[in-house]
């Protein structure tokens, strides 16, 4: 059972527009949420998080926004650069075993 | 520099030759846990690590044992590699302190099995 998920393999923006990342999720005792990314022929790297107490983290270009009636939260990148085309991860985690349910990943191309 | 290290970084062998890959992390990390990467399935965890001499299983522990005699390593080792365990692994450390255990990965390691 594929508690996160990301619907969307790929992506495709346009320099300077915004590019929105999508995740839903299934259970509802998660605590907290996380999106990391991956370049190629590199490891994942942490961006941005978010409690599920909130509904939206912001940092910098990146905002996280979470709407736990629907169990969907949305990475948000304004505005999209080339060096942001990676492939992107949801993360969802909570309890004492720290962990990490991860989404298939969705490959954001932004075109110069 | 605060970082996860594996080794190797690709690796080719073939069916029934025992192999390890190690991990090491420099951040005095409580949490280590190990993950798969493959096409269309994600990340999904193999084993983690509460601290030294506490391993349990992930997701998708089945060909596969980890050791963690030293907070620092977390080697993954696979006693008989079949051709399914042809994957991209990646080593992860968390600190306990952290809020949402934002874990650190390592560059990972290309495993062929043939």
């Amino acid at each position: 059972d594929q508690q996160v998920k990301q619907n969307s393999p790929s992506l495709s923006v346009q320099e300077g527009r915004i590019s929105i990342l999508n995740c839903d999720y299934t259970n509802s005792m998660f605590d907290y949420f996380l999106w990391y990314k991956k370049y190629p022929a590199e490891g994942p790297t942490f961006l941005i998080s978010i409690s599920s107490i909130k509904d939206k983290n912001e940092d910098g270009r990146f905002t996280v926004f979470l709407n736990k009636s629907a169990k969907h939260l949305s990475l948000h990148i304004v505005p999209s650069q080339p060096g942001d085309s990676a492939v992107y991860f949801c993360a969802a985690g909570g309890g004492s075993n720290y962990k990490l349910t991860f989404g298939k990943g969705t490959l954001l191309t932004v075109n110069p | 520099e605060a970082q996860v290290t594996q080794n190797p970084r690709y690796l080719i062998t073939v069916t029934g030759k025992k192999l390890t890959v190690t991990c090491s992390q420099n951040m005095n990390h409580e949490y280590m846990s190990w993950y798969r990467q493959d096409p269309g399935l994600g990340l999904r965890q193999i084993y983690y690590s509460m601290n030294v001499e506490v391993t349990d299983k992930g997701d998708v522990p089945e060909g596969y044992k980890v050791s963690r005699k030293e907070k620092r390593n977390f080697p993954l080792i696979l006693e008989s590699p079949s051709p399914n365990q042809t994957s991209l692994y990646f080593c992860a450390s968390s600190s306990f302190s952290s809020s949402y255990n934002e874990q650190f990965f390592g560059p990972g390691t290309r495993l062929t099995v043939l």
